[in-house]
């Protein structure tokens, strides 16, 4: 069993839409949990991140964790075709920096 | 604005040959690190340093090598290279657990 689970999609909805992307983990060590957002030919960026669980909100984008289902999401609201990237969540624990990613979500928004 | 810069966009090799792919970084970051990305697996951690001249196995250490000389720059080097290298090549660095900061990749062919 992989230590995150991600749907790579692809997703598909039209401009307007608000979309929902997911991960689960199995590792309780996780304190960090983060969105991270990849446009074709680019870098991962980071979009968002969490600190233990919670919601998170930056414009369009919130982010949620429940710790206790092991299970996080992130939202955008009224999704635009710029948001059209793959979308990888990314877990690390306090001790140090190594992160694990999922296979990453792959959206488009459709104008 | 932090800058991650690679050696090559893209990379074409021949089976047996030694690979050497360059990461410099220009935020004085402690920690860099080197992943490979597939369709389906995400990204996966192949080594990281977190310190000059030291290095830490991630993932998937076997069949690659790292140099990290000074503090900006750190190399990923494939003694003998061979098909199933074939990926896309991602370096990062990082001060804080929860942020890491891509380049724009290699993407390596290996023939």
């Amino acid at each position: 069993q992989k230590e995150v689970e991600q749907d790579p999609g692809p997703l598909s909805v039209p401009e307007g839409a608000i979309v929902s992307l997911n991960c689960t983990y199995s590792n309780s060590a996780f304190q960090y949990f983060m969105w991270y957002r990849q446009y074709s030919r680019k870098g991962p960026e980071l979009l968002m991140y969490t600190y233990s669980s919670g919601n998170k909100e930056d414009g369009r984008f919130t982010a949620q964790v429940d710790k206790s289902s092991k299970y996080i999401s992130l939202f955008i609201r009224d999704s635009q075709p710029s948001d059209s990237a793959t979308y990888l969540c990314a877990m690390s624990g306090t001790g140090g920096f190594k992160t694990i990613f999922g296979a990453g979500t792959r959206l488009f928004v459709k104008a | 604005d932090v800058k991650v810069t690679q050696s090559s966009r893209y990379l074409v090799k021949r089976t047996g040959e030694k690979v050497f792919l360059e990461c410099v970084q220009d935020m004085d970051h402690e920690n860099m690190f080197w992943y490979r990305q597939d369709p389906g697996l995400g990204l996966r951690l192949i080594y990281f340093s977190y310190d000059v001249k030291m290095k830490e196995k991630g993932d998937i250490p076997e069949g690659y090598s790292v140099s990290r000389e000074k503090k900006e720059r750190f190399s990923l080097i494939l003694e003998s290279a061979s098909t199933n290298q074939t990926s896309m090549y991602l370096c990062a660095s990082s001060s804080r657990t929860y942020e890491q900061y891509f380049g724009p990749g290699t993407r390596l062919t290996v023939t």
